[in-house]
């Protein structure tokens, strides 16, 4: 079974553009999450989605972002007009859906964003 | 409020235990975990512990966790080459039906041969 995937695997942009990343999550995976890590701190939570709808989006820094999850299939994170502070790892994460407790969360290999 | 702390870098030697440690400030947690990333692959998790358990092991890996200090720590027995990694640790408050992970800033491994 394929594991979460994500695209691109790296990205170089200029200040002031625009940036859209992609991740796949498990299939029959209703929950998907973004997070990201910047400059080797900790990984930060942005945001959750079940299915096409968003449960929790308290990590969104700000309006530059964008997440969509038409269909309940793959989500993208789009970042418009990028700036210096986005850059770092962009990692997504999915899990199945259960009523009880503890939910693993399964992680891609990230997007490396990086703003010139 | 939510806060993770973890040391930057640990060095072993291969055969060696290898302890690494944390802290946290949230005592609502319910699930704490320990994650691995190798370097160019995502987080691997490793293994969790439920909040009202002092202790788990599996195989080479124990994880010990002290409430009262809210510090939590991964041992890893007969350190390989092989587990040269970075190690987070994070915590959930899955009763509040929040799904977030709340991560530290990573523990960098280096097994020396």
């Amino acid at each position: 079974e394929a594991g979460v995937t994500q695209f691109p695997s790296h990205s170089v942009i200029e200040k002031g553009q625009t940036v859209t990343l992609r991740c796949d999550p498990i299939s029959g995976h209703d929950n998907l999450y973004w997070y990201r890590r910047v400059m080797g701190k900790e990984i930060k939570f942005l945001l959750h989605f079940v299915k096409e709808s968003k449960q929790d989006e308290s990590g969104m820094p700000n309006n530059r972002f964008l997440a969509e999850r038409t269909g309940g299939t793959y989500s993208t994170l789009k970042v418009q007009p990028a700036e210096l502070e986005d850059s770092g790892v962009y990692f997504c994460a999915s899990s199945q859906d259960r009523q009880t407790s503890y939910n693993e969360q399964f992680f891609g290999p990230g997007t490396r964003l990086t703003v010139l | 409020g939510e806060d993770v702390e973890q040391s930057l870098f640990l060095s072993v030697r291969e055969g060696d235990s290898s302890v690494i440690n944390c802290t946290y400030t949230d005592s609502s947690s319910t699930y704490l975990y320990w994650y691995k990333q190798e370097p160019g692959a995502g987080l691997q998790l490793l293994t969790y512990i439920f909040s009202n358990m002092d202790m788990k092991q599996d195989q080479r890996l124990t994880v010990l966790l002290n409430k009262k200090d809210k510090h939590l720590s991964l041992r890893i027995a007969d350190t390989q080459t092989g587990d040269s990694a970075i190690y987070f640790c994070a915590e959930s408050m899955e009763d509040t039906g929040r799904r977030a992970l709340t991560f530290g800033s990573g523990t960098r491994l280096q097994v020396q041969p």
